[in-house]
């Protein structure tokens, strides 16, 4: 149990065009989804924490006009990357936790390319 | 604020060997602890976790003990496959859902 996927596991995209990917909770009921930025080597950066039904809480240097985070339901969020450019090209990691054991369960990552 | 320190690497070590990866954390309250490996090109997986001081985490080989007076979740395998040449991540949660991570510590194992 408690498997969380992500969609699409890499994509290219233009510089200037949106990217959506989704993040979803196969068998659980996430209460929290997060979002990440892993850069080349190094670890995991927070970029925004969503509960469901509500606005996503972005951490601070996070753009959230560019980092568009919607959490629909309770085993599906989306991060849309609007205007994408070159500087974005990063791995994109969620995950999503269940219950307060503050245990997170993590997506395989999406790897984006802005060209 | 809260905060996690592991040690630096990458670290190399031949077939059988033994592996630890030192790991301590600054927290108010008493947090959750884990260790996360990944693997190349993936997301990260739970490796073990523990919830309270003097609490053992353990899987595949793989151990780290809770220690509060030390402030230290330092992870051990007493025999390391080329396998588990990874990154692994420290972490912890206290409160919020937010989960702080280490830097991360690759481990390289040879044949």
């Amino acid at each position: 149990g408690a498997v969380v996927s992500q969609h699409p596991s890499w994509v290219i995209c233009k510089s200037g065009t949106s990217v959506k990917i989704e993040c979803r909770s196969l068998d659980f009921q996430a209460t929290t989804m997060f979002w990440y930025r892993q850069f080349p080597k190094q670890s995991l950066m927070l970029m925004a924490t969503s509960n469901e039904g509500s606005k996503a809480t972005y951490e601070q240097g996070v753009e959230k006009d560019k980092f568009l985070i919607n959490h629909a339901s309770l085993t599906l969020s989306t991060l849309t990357v609007t205007s994408a450019h070159p500087e974005d090209s990063s791995f994109y990691i969620c995950s999503a936790s269940k219950d307060r054991t503050y245990e997170q369960y993590f997506g395989p990552g999406t790897r984006l390319t802005v060209t | 604020g809260d905060s996690v320190t592991q040690m630096e690497g990458p670290v190399t070590l031949s077939e059988e060997a033994f592996l630890t990866i030192n790991c301590t954390y600054t927290a108010t309250g008493y947090p959750s602890l884990f260790w996360y490996v990944q693997y190349p090109g993936e997301g990260l997986q739970l490796l073990l976790k523990a919830t309270k001081a003097d609490d053992k985490g353990s899987n595949k080989g793989f151990e780290a003990t809770y220690r509060k007076e030390t402030t230290s979740f330092h992870l051990e395998k007493g025999s390391v496959q080329v396998s588990d040449s990874a990154v692994y991540f420290c972490a912890l949660s206290a409160g919020g859902f937010k989960t702080i991570f280490g830097a991360g510590t690759r481990l390289f194992v040879k044949a």
